[in-house]
């Protein structure tokens, strides 16, 4: 089942601009986790958040948790043209035996 | 640590062939996890193992998928008969706990002729 649901589906913009890209999920999580994929590659894990938190930072990369909205959302800051990539929020639960829930991704292209 | 391993990296095969798809996760991970990415359906998942006993079969498309975990370094997904439909990317992935981060390999990419 689709838990996550990543908006836009593709975004474009300029060298330099930011980039934020949203998802919303369903059921309650232990955490939210975002995954970056370069065309042809397998998918790099970015940054985890977990449910008690609010805000947390990585580089360029800025993710926000809302859980009353249930809801997150990546910024990446002063994009660039490596970061032309699909991006994927996935949700965990601490239940045992379960896995991650993978969203449809959002396809991000940055021009220079 | 080398990371996932995947092989082969492509194959291609013609329609009712076998095909074997093998995978090696990051050693001391328990969990594995076997999906399939196309662009009309996505990233799915299919299968995925804890200390390599299934515990989720319900993404496995047919009976033609069967995947295997005979050791906790070793994974087969095998598809018999092959059949156009199944031409994807195949990626393995494996973590330490299955809420927690994966790991993911290059990915095998299949094309059924």
């Amino acid at each position: 089942s689709q838990q996550g649901e990543e908006d836009p589906q593709a975004l474009s913009i300029q060298e330099g601009e930011n980039a934020t890209m949203n998802c919303s999920y369903k059921t309650s999580i232990n955490n939210l986790q975002w995954y970056r994929q370069n065309s042809g590659r397998g998918l790099v894990h970015l940054i985890l958040i977990r449910s008690n938190e609010r805000e947390k930072h990585s580089g360029r990369l800025r993710v926000t948790l809302d859980t009353s909205k249930k809801s997150s959302s990546l910024l990446i800051t002063a994009s660039r043209a490596a970061d032309t990539a699909s991006y994927f929020c996935a949700t965990g639960t601490n239940q045992a035996g379960t896995a991650l829930i993978f969203g449809k991704g959002t396809t991000l292209s940055v021009s220079s | 640590d080398a990371g996932v391993i995947q092989s082969p990296r492509h194959e291609v095969t013609e329609m009712g062939q076998e095909v074997t798809l093998r995978c090696k996760p990051i050693s001391g991970h328990d969990y594995l996890f076997w999906y399939r990415q196309t662009m009309m359906r996505g990233l799915e998942l299919l299968i995925y193992f804890n200390n390599n006993v299934p515990i989720d079969d319900s993404g496995m498309p047919e009976d033609r998928f069967s995947a295997k975990m005979p050791n906790a370094s070793f994974s087969t997904l095998k598809i018999q008969p092959s059949e156009p439909r199944d031409s994807a990317v195949y990626f393995c992935a494996s973590s330490l706990t299955g809420g927690e981060t994966q790991y993911f390999g290059p990915g095998t990419r299949l094309l059924v002729l």
